[in-house]
């Protein structure tokens, strides 16, 4: 159980343009997911969190108006990239919380490659 | 703030070598500790977890970890690696009061085991 899908596993797109990801909570209702960076050999740093049905809470230093997160479901959230720029390329993962748990789940992460 | 270090940040072992991987945390209350992996190329996995009870916690794979509470300390340890141990290891805290259950989390430690 507690399975997490993301979606694209991977995406190189133009600079300019934006990106959407997709995370699903496959067996469970998350109340809250969790979206994050990662760079190569380094640590993951949170972005957002997401509750179903209100806004993000953004992390200092993340612009809400370039990754933009809609938690429209218990079981889906998506993280829009927007006006992609080389430097935006990335590793993103995201997670779920059970809310009975203290515990998140991972989603396999998506790889952007911004050209 | 909330504050997770690890002390290794590269450590490098040979088959059948006992390992331990130094976490410490900054936090005056109750917290929910964590161990996750990330093998090369995959996402990450939840090695263990302590929320209550014994201090000495059993995960996957023949790793388990001891919570200290006089030491803030959730090391982690092996009595004998193997070459598929190879992997970025991450220990991670949250407060399990509030806080949308935020992950906080260390900077990663590298094991690479010689066959």
């Amino acid at each position: 159980g507690a399975v997490v899908s993301q979606h694209p596993s991977w995406v190189i797109c133009k600079s300019g343009t934006s990106v959407k990801i997709e995370c699903r909570s496959l067996d469970f209702q998350a109340t809250t997911m969790f979206w994050y960076r990662q760079f190569p050999k380094q640590s993951l740093m949170l972005m957002a969190t997401s509750n179903e049905g209100s806004k993000a809470t953004y992390e200092q230093g993340v612009e809400k108006d370039k990754f933009l997160i809609n938690h429209a479901s218990l079981t889906l959230s998506t993280l829009t990239v927007t006006s992609a720029h080389p430097e935006d390329s990335s590793f993103y993962i995201c997670s779920a919380g059970l809310a009975k748990y203290n515990e998140q789940f991972f989603g396999p992460g998506t790889r952007l490659t911004v050209l | 703030a909330q504050s997770v270090s690890q002390h290794n940040h590269h450590v490098i072992l040979s088959e059948a070598a006992s390992l331990e991987l130094g976490c410490n945390y900054s936090y005056g209350g109750t917290v929910n500790l964590f161990w996750y992996v990330q093998y090369p190329g995959q996402h990450l996995q939840l090695l263990l977890k302590y929320f209550s009870g014994d201090p000495l916690v059993k995960g996957i794979k023949g790793f388990e970890a001891e919570f200290i509470k006089s030491k803030f300390s959730f090391n982690l340890r092996k009595p004998s690696v193997q070459w598929s141990d190879t992997a970025e290891y991450f220990c991670a805290v949250n407060a399990p009061a509030g806080n949308n259950r935020k992950l906080i989390w260390g900077l990663g430690t590298s094991l690479a085991v010689n066959p």
